[in-house]
C-alpha cells in the first residue's frame, strides 16, 4: 500500500489566496483526520471524518478553514483567505475501524502564508 | 480532561548514553490506547508502538523499551545505546476509547543525541 498521500508537500502563497490542500486515505480506512501542526501549539486534530461524514470539526480555527471528503478515497482541507498565522504543517492521517489501531499519517504539507 | 503531558521539552545526551522519555496521561476511560510517534528532521511521523489499557506488559523491540504502569499513568520510552540516528521528536498519545478514534497527542519532546 503507498500509504497516505497528500499533496502539494510544499505550497506557497500570498495573503488572501485560496488554498487547498489535498489527501489520499489507505484505501479501506474508514476514518480520516486533519491535523496541524505548529512550534506554538504542537499537533492539534483539524477535523475529522468517518465515512465520509464530517464528525467533529471542532478544532477548526474559523469559518476560512473548510474540509471536504466527496468519496472515500479524498479529502480536501480549503483556506480561504489565507493568513501569514496559517503558516503550518498539515497532516493528514487515516485509520480502519476500530479504536486498537493507530493513524497512518500522510508526509504533510508544508504551507507557508506571506 | 483527557490530556497527555510530556513534561521533557528537549533531551541532549551523547551516542551510547541510555535515555528515557516520559509521558503521563489523564482519562476518564477505562479502555483507552495509548501510542509512540516519532518525528525525525525530514517531518514525516513514524508510528513506533501501540499499548491498550487492559495490557500492561512492558515491551522490548531491539534497542527500544517500553514501561506502561496504570497506576501512574504513565507510558514511558527508553532508548538503550543512543544512536545519532534517534534525533527526531517523540509524541506520546492517548486515544480513550471513547473519542471515537480521536488520538490526543501530548507536546512532544526534541531528543538530541550527540556524537
Amino acid at each position: 500500500d503507498a500509504g497516505v498521500i497528500q499533496s502539494p508537500r510544499h505550497e506557497v502563497t500570498e495573503m488572501g489566496q485560496e488554498v487547498t490542500l489535498r489527501c489520499k486515505p489507505i484505501s479501506g480506512h474508514d476514518y480520516l483526520f486533519w491535523y496541524r501542526q505548529t512550534m506554538m501549539r504542537g499537533l492539534e486534530l483539524l477535523i475529522y471524518f468517518n465515512n465520509n461524514v464530517p464528525i467533529d470539526d471542532s478544532g477548526m480555527p474559523e469559518d476560512r478553514f473548510s474540509a471536504k471528503m466527496p468519496n472515500a478515497s479524498f479529502s480536501t482541507l480549503k483556506i480561504q483567505p489565507s493568513e501569514p498565522r496559517d503558516s503550518a504543517v498539515y497532516f493528514c492521517a487515516s485509520n480502519p475501524s476500530g479504536g486498537r489501531t493507530e493513524a497512518f499519517f500522510g508526509q504533510g504539507t508544508r504551507l507557508t502564508v506571506v | 480532561a483527557q490530556k497527555v503531558t510530556q513534561a521533557q521539552t528537549e533531551i541532549s545526551v551523547v551516542e551510547k548514553e541510555d535515555v528515557t522519555l516520559d509521558c503521563v496521561y489523564e482519562t476518564r476511560d477505562t479502555t483507552y490506547y495509548l501510542f509512540w510517534y516519532k518525528q525525525p528532521p525530514s517531518g514525516e511521523l513514524v508510528f513506533l508502538i501501540r499499548r491498550n489499557s487492559f495490557d500492561e506488559q512492558n515491551e522490548i523491540s531491539g534497542r527500544y523499551s517500553w514501561n506502561f504502569q496504570k497506576s501512574t499513568s504513565s507510558f514511558n520510552f527508553t532508548i538503550t545505546a543512543s544512536q545519532v540516528v534517534d534525533s527526531a521528536v517523540y509524541f506520546c498519545a492517548l486515544k480513550p476509547h471513547s473519542s471515537a478514534s480521536k488520538i490526543i497527542f501530548g507536546s512532544g519532546t526534541r531528543l538530541s543525541i550527540r556524537p
